[in-house]
C-alpha cells in the first residue's frame, strides 16, 4: 500500500536551518509530482512547493522562495526539503503529498504522510 | 496568484442534514478544484478532484460541482463520521497551487 512517512522536524531557532524528508513506498516513486504542504497551528493548509516527477520542475509560494529548497532521490524513493533562515511564521506541522494523476492534469493529492512538526523559536 | 475563498468558516449541522459548501476562486480554474476532509491530529483525506469526481472509496454521499470559479461541496445526508474541516484547493500542472482557509463542520 502506498506509504508516505515524514521526518526531520524538530525545535530550532530563528534564522537556523532544518531539512525535511519523506520516505515514499507502495508506488513507483519516481512516476509523481510531490508536493510539500504546511499546516499552522489551529490554521489552514498551505501549498509550499513542488516537484516534477524528474526534479527538473520545481515551483514554491513566494513566501519560501529563496529560503526553501525541495529536491528527490528517486533512487532511494525520497523526496526532501531544505529549510534555511527559518522565521517564526514557519512554525508548522509539514505534510509531503503525492500529486495526481499521473500522465494528465494534476495537483490534487491523493496519499498524504502523517506530517512532522518544525517549530521555530528562541 | 490565486485566491480562494471558501463559506462558511463555520457550520453547524445535525445528522441527516444536507450541507453545502461553497468555495470561490479569485479567477478562473476552469474545473482544477479539489476537496479534502481533516478531522484533527490527521492528515487530509482527498474527496473530490477535478470538481466534480469522486475519490477512491469516498462515500456517495459526497459530491462536487462548479466550474470557472465558483464550486460546491455538498453532502447529501450528513453522518457523525462527517464532523471534520473540509478544504477546497485549486490546482493546474504547472502553476502553484491553493487552499481555501477551511469550513468546520460541527454539531448542532
Amino acid at each position: 500500500q502506498v506509504q508516505l512517512v515524514e521526518s526531520g522536524g524538530g525545535l530550532v531557532k530563528p534564522g537556523g536551518s532544518l531539512r525535511l524528508s519523506c520516505a515514499a513506498s507502495g508506488f513507483t516513486f519516481s512516476d509523481y509530482y510531490m508536493s510539500w504542504i504546511r499546516q499552522a497551528p489551529g490554521k489552514g493548509l498551505e501549498w509550499v512547493s513542488y516537484i516534477s516527477s524528474s526534479g527538473t520542475t520545481i515551483k514554491y509560494v513566494d513566501s519560501v522562495n529563496d529560503r526553501f529548497t525541495i529536491s528527490r532521490d528517486n533512487s532511494k524513493n525520497s523526496l526532501y526539503l531544505q529549510m534555511n533562515s527559518l522565521r517564526a511564521e514557519d512554525t508548522a506541522v509539514y505534510y509531503c503529498a503525492r500529486e495526481w494523476p499521473v500522465g494528465s492534469t494534476h495537483g490534487a493529492m491523493d496519499y498524504w504522510g502523517q506530517g512532522t512538526l518544525v517549530t521555530v523559536s528562541s | 496568484d490565486i485566491q480562494m475563498t471558501q463559506s462558511p468558516s463555520t457550520l453547524s449541522a445535525s445528522v441527516g442534514d444536507r450541507v453545502t459548501i461553497t468555495c470561490r476562486a479569485s479567477q478562473s480554474i476552469s474545473s482544477w478544484l479539489a476537496w479534502y476532509q481533516q478531522k484533527p491530529g490527521k492528515a487530509p483525506k482527498l474527496l473530490i478532484y477535478k470538481a466534480s469526481s469522486l475519490g477512491s472509496g469516498v462515500p456517495s454521499r459526497f459530491s462536487g460541482s462548479g466550474s470557472e470559479t465558483e464550486f460546491t461541496l455538498t453532502i447529501s445526508s450528513l453522518q457523525p463520521d462527517d464532523f471534520a474541516t473540509y478544504h477546497c484547493q485549486q490546482y493546474n500542472s504547472y502553476s502553484s497551487r491553493t487552499f481555501g482557509q477551511g469550513t468546520k463542520v460541527e454539531i448542532k
